[in-house]
């Protein structure tokens, strides 16, 4: 069965230091994967995706991802992090069986320290 | 603004009591999803549409929960005879094609 595993479930963080979100997945063919960001009582903001191709991707707010086949990840980073920084972040993996729809993993909850 | 929006942003209702939730897509997307998200949890899929036809269910809805997509632009979600388990916020999201769902706001319900 297709699903997300987000091992972590609470990360903190200093302002200005760097951030690694883990996302790990089962999906039988090459997924497509997304990162959102989620603040509290908001929606989704999507950050990146990656369909194909390089397997470094850029986003938005300086974050990035890479897609790793090997090792099922697809984990987000960024080299600064701000106070703005802090929301809880998703990683989704766009299933194409049957219906298109998304699995979400359970979040990262992100609190950065001043 | 041109994003997704729904409508009310909060409900608080009494256990029994009908709600009904909207959700005004990205105007020329044709493909509408609805989720749900409890406390802790990620989104989880509830139900597709793919302009007014409603293509797929998750188990999750049950029989108390419908929604609609009249003429293929606003969807609603109607969910009858609340109970608390249904407290959530409920997400939708509107895509142009079968890759990137771009979500509204939610709409969190709370059923005491």
């Amino acid at each position: 069965a297709q699903s997300v595993t987000q091992p972590d479930i609470h990360i903190t963080v200093s302002e200005g230091a760097s951030l690694e979100l883990r996302c790990n997945y089962s999906y039988g063919a090459t997924p497509y994967l997304f990162w959102y960001v989620q603040s509290p009582g908001q929606g989704l903001q999507l950050l990146l995706k990656y369909f194909s191709g390089d397997t470094l991707v850029q986003g938005i707010k300086g974050f990035e991802a890479e897609f790793k086949r090997s090792q099922s990840s697809f984990n987000l980073r960024k080299p600064s992090v701000h106070w703005s920084d802090a929301a809880e972040y998703f990683c989704a993996v766009g299933t194409t069986s049957g219906t298109y729809k998304y699995i979400f993993g359970t979040g990262t909850r992100l609190k950065v320290l001043a | 603004d041109t994003g997704v929006s729904q409508d009310p942003r909060h409900k608080i209702t009494k256990r029994g009591q009908n709600v009904t939730f909207r959700c005004d897509p990205i105007s020329e997307h044709n493909r509408l999803y609805w989720y749900r998200q409890t406390l802790g949890q990620g989104p989880e899929f509830l139900t597709y549409f793919q302009n007014e036809a409603q293509l797929e269910k998750s188990r999750l809805l049950s029989d108390r929960f419908s929604a609609e997509r009249p003429k293929g632009s606003f969807s609603t979600l109607e969910i009858q005879r609340t109970e608390q388990g249904d407290s959530a916020m409920y997400l939708c999201a509107s895509s142009p094609d079968q890759e990137t769902q771009y979500f509204g706001p939610g709409t969190r319900l709370l059923v005491l």
